[in-house]
């Protein structure tokens, strides 16, 4: 099954907001393994977090992940008009089902 | 610098089949997993399938199994996806993407730009 994200969360510019990404024991809460995805309309996603917690090189550390349990989150800090996107969560599910992505964040820069 | 290019996609009938490729470029492409991701109109994105920089593990989501295969050319440096028994719900843009290791306990750090696949009569 999908992993659960909000559909959609806002905050103003200079705020922080986190997106959850819940999962069960055999996917988020088994491997740590998550990875987030930046996605602008019209545009391939982007990595934005991997295992968990990295950051890949060049992505600003406004950007933060954690995990908890079944239960992942997207931080993001000081919010830019820029990174007003869809957001989606990735993780890896073991050998049957491989890999799950949540349904989307649609974060919204008011 | 990564570069992943698909191509192949188009309009199909249902029941027909399909191509894809992508050429990689920037990385040593033997070395790393490699999937395709597809997204149909104003939806979310969904995993379809992954193979190993060897290209002898293969993994495929339910909604493909026995539908569609991947592949990769490693002296070539493309990756494939066959696609048969195309149905109206494979409608998608369909992304290639590179993993960040050779097996699959890894992201999926770079991707394409995607090519359309409709699925219609």
């Amino acid at each position: 099954s999908a992993l659960t994200q909000p559909a959609s969360v806002s905050g103003s510019p200079g705020q922080s907001i986190t997106i959850s990404c819940t999962g069960t024991s055999s996917d988020v809460g088994s491997y740590n393994l998550v990875s987030w995805y930046q996605q602008h309309p019209g545009e391939a996603p982007k990595l934005m977090i991997y295992e968990g917690s990295k950051r890949p090189s060049g992505i600003s550390n406004r950007f933060s992940g954690s995990k908890s349990g079944n239960t992942a989150s997207l931080t993001i800090s000081g919010l830019q008009a820029e990174d007003e996107a869809d957001y989606y969560c990735c993780s890896y599910a073991g050998s049957t089902t491989f890999e799950v992505f949540g349904g989307g964040t649609k974060l919204t820069v008011l | 610098e990564v570069q992943l290019l698909e191509s192949g996609g188009g309009l199909v009938q249902p029941g027909g089949s399909l191509r894809l490729s992508c050429a990689a470029s920037g990385f040593t492409f033997r070395s790393y997993g490699m999937s395709w991701v597809r997204q149909a109109p104003g939806e979310g994105l969904e995993w379809v399938s992954a193979v190993s920089g060897s290209g002898a593990g293969t993994y495929y989501a339910d909604s493909v199994k026995g539908r569609f295969t991947i592949s990769r050319d490693n002296s070539e440096n493309t990756l494939y996806l066959q696609m048969n028994s195309l149905r109206v719900e494979d409608t998608a843009v369909y992304y290639c993407a590179k993993r960040g290791c050779s097996g699959f306990s890894c992201s999926m750090d770079y991707w394409g730009q995607g090519t359309l696949v409709t699925v219609s009569s």
